[in-house]
């Protein structure tokens, strides 16, 4: 069974804060996908990264998929209250199981005005 | 263009009643995927379909849960006898076959007295 965990399990930040949210396992994914997620509604993709080492940015967010393609991070730079949500990272396993996600337990993050 | 179609958005039942969950596919996709999110437990998949086919129900927690997809833009999850451990918020997602990205319905939340 794949596994990944996720962390800080919660963040509460002042606005204007940098943080980091970490995403580990011991296995090996061929994708691995950052979710953010709003009360009452379902889980929207913000960004999937495919190879090793690999690095995007969306605005202010970074990601960043471990060489190893068994880790990944979530950079958040001056954070604003907008961003407060349930963060989700999600890997994929590929070949005959291509589609099915193992979720992280998500991060909960609070940005305060 | 409508999203992910999910009904009811809310239920509320007793303990041994049988429980019917809907979701509507988003026009042309042919992959659907039933999660489960709760706070203990985070979001599980529990069965996945390509092309009406279901591909890995090895998520469905046991016998009392079946899913199904009578046509290739809709599918049912079946809880018959409903356990107060049944309530959680149930997703159903769709996405292209063999695409990465997975959009997600507003979810039901269910609650099992």
């Amino acid at each position: 069974t794949q596994l990944l965990e996720q962390s800080p399990q919660f963040l509460s930040i002042q606005e204007g804060e940098n943080l980091t949210v970490y995403c580990n396992s011991s296995s090996v994914f061929s994708s691995l996908q950052w979710y953010r997620q709003e009360p009452g509604e379902g889980p929207v993709l913000l960004v999937t990264v495919v190879t090793g080492g690999e690095v995007k940015k969306l605005k202010r967010l970074t990601f960043q998929f471990g060489d190893a393609r068994k880790d990944s991070s979530l950079h958040i730079t001056a954070a604003q209250p907008g961003d407060t949500g349930l963060y989700l990272c999600a890997g994929a396993s590929g070949g005959t199981s291509y589609g099915k996600l193992t979720f992280g337990q998500g991060t909960i993050l609070t940005v305060h005005p | 263009d409508a999203g992910v179609i999910q009904s009811p958005r809310h239920e509320v039942t007793e303990m041994g009643q049988e429980v019917t969950l809907r979701c509507k596919l988003i026009s042309g996709h042919n992959s659907l995927f039933w999660y489960r999110q709760t706070m203990m437990r985070g979001l599980e998949l529990l069965i996945y379909f390509n092309n009406n086919v279901p591909i890995d129900d090895s998520g469905m927690p046991e016998d009392r849960f079946s899913a199904k997809m009578p046509n290739a833009s809709f599918s049912t999850l079946k809880i018959q006898p409903s356990e107060p451990r049944d309530s959680a918020v149930y997703f159903c997602a769709s996405s292209l076959l063999g695409a990465r990205t997975q959009y997600f319905g507003p979810g039901t939340r269910l609650l099992v007295l």
